[in-house]
């Protein structure tokens, strides 16, 4: 298994522009996650899904957008890019095991720097 | 969600036991507690999770006060591997969302 895998590892953007973060997972997960962490700063939740076709926001939703068409893929876009989104972006899956455990597989992340 | 208190950094010896403290002490009886840790720049990884009752695993153990107002992360012969940021979360039972808080930075010193 890969487990979960994001592309790309790194990206700047100029102010105004978009992209889309890809985010990938093996492991047959229906729960994932989008979070962003700022410098020394703990992780803070963007976005996440309980299946497909199902999306709510998280803490700081604000200037994303996400969708969840499969299983396996999650992608978070940012369409009007900020230097505010400067950060470490990391996607995470997990399943909802019995007794209500909840182990989250994170990816690598993705350092985005937006000027 | 009940929100977490840990110290911002602790040093420890290598070889030595390293105790990691978090204070929850607004946690419900719905809450669990479970502890990660981020090693350098990458994701964060699972380590321990615990609802009433000590637990123990092949990283860690865990021991929560029996009010569950805290609860401490053990790593009974820490590395230099072992050095990392650990985070102490409170989750809602069936819920999916984590609260991450600044975690504390464990330094363990040759």
């Amino acid at each position: 298994n890969a487990g979960v895998t994001q592309t790309p590892k790194f990206r700047i953007l100029k102010i105004g522009q978009s992209m889309t973060l890809q985010c990938a997972q093996d492991m047959n997960h229906n729960y994932m996650y989008w979070y962003r962490q700022d410098p020394g700063m703990g992780l803070k939740l963007i976005y996440y899904s309980v299946g497909a076709g199902i999306t709510d926001k998280g803490e700081v939703p604000n200037g994303y957008n996400v969708s969840r068409s499969t299983t396996e893929d999650f992608p978070l876009r940012l369409e009007l890019a900020a230097p505010s989104q400067t950060s470490v972006y990391f996607c995470a899956s997990s399943p909802m095991e019995a007794g209500g455990h909840n182990e989250q597989f994170f990816g690598p992340g993705t350092r985005l720097t937006v000027l | 969600d009940a929100k977490t208190t840990q110290p911002t950094s602790m040093d420890c010896a290598e070889g030595r036991a390293a105790n990691l403290p978090c204070n929850h002490s607004t946690i419900s009886g719905n809450e669990y507690v479970y502890w990660y840790r981020q090693i350098h720049s990458q994701g964060p990884q699972y380590i321990i999770h615990g609802l009433k009752n000590n637990e123990t695993n092949e990283m860690a153990s865990l021991i929560i006060t029996e009010d569950r107002k805290s609860s401490t992360l053990i790593l009974p012969h820490a590395t230099l591997r072992d050095t990392a940021v650990y985070y102490c979360i409170v989750r809602v039972i069936r819920t999916y969302k984590y609260i991450f808080g600044t975690g504390t930075r464990l330094k363990v010193l040759a």
